[in-house]
């Protein structure tokens, strides 16, 4: 499976900021997600990163509050923009479309808390 | 969409023992079922897999089985060890081919505890 990383692994901010997550593959990936972990919670997909196109996100979620970068096939970035304390979560990403086309691979995830 | 129910919420056993977790799911297009397994501070690790055309897949203490027609999935872990302690989410997706293609619905996961 592709090694995946994170950065940063973990942050503190002040509401009304916002903060960029990078996820980093080893290899060439088709699919590319991000999930959102809120606090003791299960995973919701926040949006599919697409690469030389705009993310394609779930309900709930808009691009002017996450907004989603996917320069090329082993790159992402998301942005939690305008902060607020219920942004506190585990954002992690994922990445897919490998020889088993469905089988998803998980990030080590970031943590954020936001005061 | 799809709708996917985790049970139980926790789950302690004695090492050693088995411990069974299942999931129900809502929308019988979906052909993918993944459970990951979540240590304290890590990403979801993938331990196993099963598709729509296969009833049951084992691998060494683990293994899944998949009823299509009751819409339900569980795993299965015997000879439990203190290292299987952790956070295990089922999910379910429709897989490839799909407009849902990637999204996984997962459930609420259950929290299990291996005591020595």
């Amino acid at each position: 499976s592709a090694v995946i990383s994170q950065k940063p692994s973990r942050d503190i901010c002040q509401r009304g900021t916002s903060l960029t997550i990078q996820c980093q593959v080893d290899s060439q990936v088709t699919m590319m997600f991000w999930y959102r972990q809120q606090p003791g919670q299960s995973l919701t997909l926040i949006a599919t990163a697409n690469q030389g196109s705009e993310a394609t996100y779930e309900s709930g979620f808009v691009i002017d509050k996450f907004p989603i970068s996917r320069p090329n096939l082993t790159f992402s970035t998301l942005t939690v923009s305008n902060m607020s304390p219920e942004d506190s979560s585990i954002y992690l990403c994922s990445v897919g479309g490998g020889t088993s086309r469905e089988t998803q691979y998980f990030g080590p995830g970031t943590r954020l808390l936001v005061l | 969409g799809e709708n996917v129910e985790q049970h139980p919420s926790t789950l302690s056993v004695q090492e050693g023992d088995s411990a069974v977790i299942k999931c129900t799911y809502s929308d019988s297009a979906s052909n993918y079922f993944p459970w990951y397994k979540q240590e304290l501070g890590k990403g979801p690790q993938l331990i196993i897999d099963i598709r729509s055309n296969v009833g049951e897949k084992k691998d060494q203490r683990i293994a899944v089985t998949l009823n299509k027609t009751a819409k339900h999935f569980s795993l299965h872990i015997t000879e439990t060890q203190p290292e299987d302690s952790a956070v295990y989410f089922c999910a379910a997706t429709l897989g490839a081919g799909g407009t849902s293609y990637g999204k996984l619905t997962f459930g609420q996961g259950t929290i299990l505890t291996v005591h020595p």
